[in-house]
């Protein structure tokens, strides 16, 4: 079974700053990762995702993240925070055998002025 | 292309009342999926469509919840009868074939359901 741990469900940074936000997966098989981010009174949308191939990837509004097989993770990063980014992110893991993808819980990225 | 689009967008009933969500995938996507999002239990997967066909339901709470694909453009999500723990927002996402090889879903904006 496969599985998504999202450290924190709120995190705040100010505006310029760095942000992390941290995801752990447990899977038996190759996985295949996502970032999706969800603003208020919407649906989801695709920020990245890392199915092969380079470890390092970039996906819309300046966000990148990396997958780390030894550490089972795939953190999410922008080098400099701007409000737009206030939303709610999740992570979330498949595989190749798997037609469906399973989310984690969220992280919601409060940006301070 | 307008994208998911569900109806209604808010739905506000009372207890023991059906309640029917609605949901037009993108043109051409072949498979379709919902999805209920609550505080408590996060993003869940409740049924997923493969070319209308029901693959997967094993995430249906309950026998109160059904749902159907009649075509390819329309599927809906049906609760009776609805109880005040239905409330939650549910979401639609649909894929093409080949997105799904890259597992990237499009969301509809979502359902607002209170139950009263």
């Amino acid at each position: 079974a496969q599985s998504v741990t999202q450290l924190g469900s709120h995190v705040s940074v100010s505006e310029g700053a760095l942000v992390l936000l941290r995801c752990n997966y447990s899977s038996s098989v190759p996985p295949y990762l996502f970032w999706y981010v969800q603003y208020p009174n919407q649906g989801l949308q695709l920020l990245l995702k890392y199915t092969t191939g380079a470890t390092l990837v970039k996906g819309i509004n300046g966000f990148e993240a990396e997958f780390k097989k030894s550490e089972t993770s795939f953190h999410l990063t922008k080098p400099s925070a701007h409000m737009s980014d206030a939303a709610e992110y999740f992570c979330a893991v498949t595989s190749n055998r798997d037609d469906k993808i399973i989310f984690g819980k969220g992280t919601r990225l409060h940006i301070l002025p | 292309d307008a994208g998911v689009i569900q109806s209604p967008r808010h739905e506000v009933t009372e207890m023991g009342q059906e309640v029917t969500l609605r949901c037009k995938p993108i043109s051409g996507h072949d498979y379709l999926f919902w999805y209920r999002q609550t505080m408590m239990r996060g993003l869940e997967l409740l049924i997923y469509f493969n070319n209308n066909v029901p693959i997967d339901d094993s995430g249906m709470p309950e026998d109160r919840f059904s749902a159907k694909m009649p075509n390819a453009s329309f599927s809906t999500l049906k609760i009776q009868p609805s109880e005040p723990r239905d409330s939650a927002v549910y979401f639609c996402a649909s894929s093409p074939r080949l997105a799904v090889l890259t597992y990237e879903q499009y969301f509809g904006p979502g359902t607002r359901l209170t139950v009263t």
